[in-house]
């Protein structure tokens, strides 16, 4: 158990609806990490928070969205689901972005 | 762009020893890192190159050429709940610190 929490563990939803995934980090930890992994692909960095502030994106969708919290937990929104969206979705946390990443169990999105 | 390539698939013997590679060409690098996934599972930390050489961590050991782009995840006594995908990842700093994973290394040990 990495300390790192998420919810929902699965989802299921329709196309072009919109979700909310949550995130809490482990104690201390003030970086959160979002990442989409889909089948047999690696996984693709979405975008990090670092205390409540957006510190890098990377391949994140315009429809898709995050925010961290004052207590540092973080959601990603995710908007006008596509098939294609269907994917495992990690959080990761660590205490700043030079420590060791620390993932969650992951939400397993299915879009319908 | 990152480019970090890895094999897709290995298979090794229990009790034996295997050798998963990773080679990456990337700016900004700030050291690599190797991570176990069990099917459908979270990812787990295995290990932490940033300078040359070998570290070793009980029956796992990763070693690091930063000349060369090439780093290497040594598995010895391999047992069977050693069946896993396995993930080099490498830091890049780039303003902030951001990891990029190859697709991994999928290994299967048979008895």
């Amino acid at each position: 158990d990495s300390g790192v929490t998420q919810t929902p563990k699965h989802l299921i939803t329709a196309t072009g609806q919109r979700v909310t995934l949550r995130c809490s980090p482990r104690s201390g930890d003030l970086s959160v990490y979002w990442y989409q992994q889909s089948l047999d692909q690696g996984l693709q960095f979405l975008i990090q928070y670092y205390n409540g502030e957006e510190r890098a994106k990377g391949n994140i969708l315009e429809r898709f969205s995050a925010q961290q919290f004052p207590d540092l937990h973080s959601e990603l929104n995710l908007s006008s689901l596509e098939l294609g969206d269907s994917a495992l979705y990690f959080c990761a946390s660590s205490v700043g972005d030079e420590d060791t990443q620390y993932f969650g169990p992951g939400t397993r999105l299915t879009v319908l | 762009g990152q480019n970090i390539d890895q094999p897709t698939e290995m298979t090794a013997t229990e009790g034996a020893i295997v050798q998963i590679n990773c080679t990456y060409q990337t700016s900004g690098f700030n050291g690599l890192f190797w991570y176990q996934q069990h099917a459908g599972e979270a990812p787990t930390f295995l290990s932490y190159n940033v300078l040359d050489g070998l570290e070793e961590k009980g029956r796992f050991s990763s070693f690091l050429s930063r000349s060369k782009g090439y780093s290497y995840l040594l598995l010895k006594e391999l047992q069977m709940k050693d069946s896993a995908s396995y993930l080099c990842a490498v830091r890049v700093k780039t303003g902030a610190n951001n990891l990029f994973f190859g697709t991994g290394t999928r290994l299967t040990v048979i008895p």
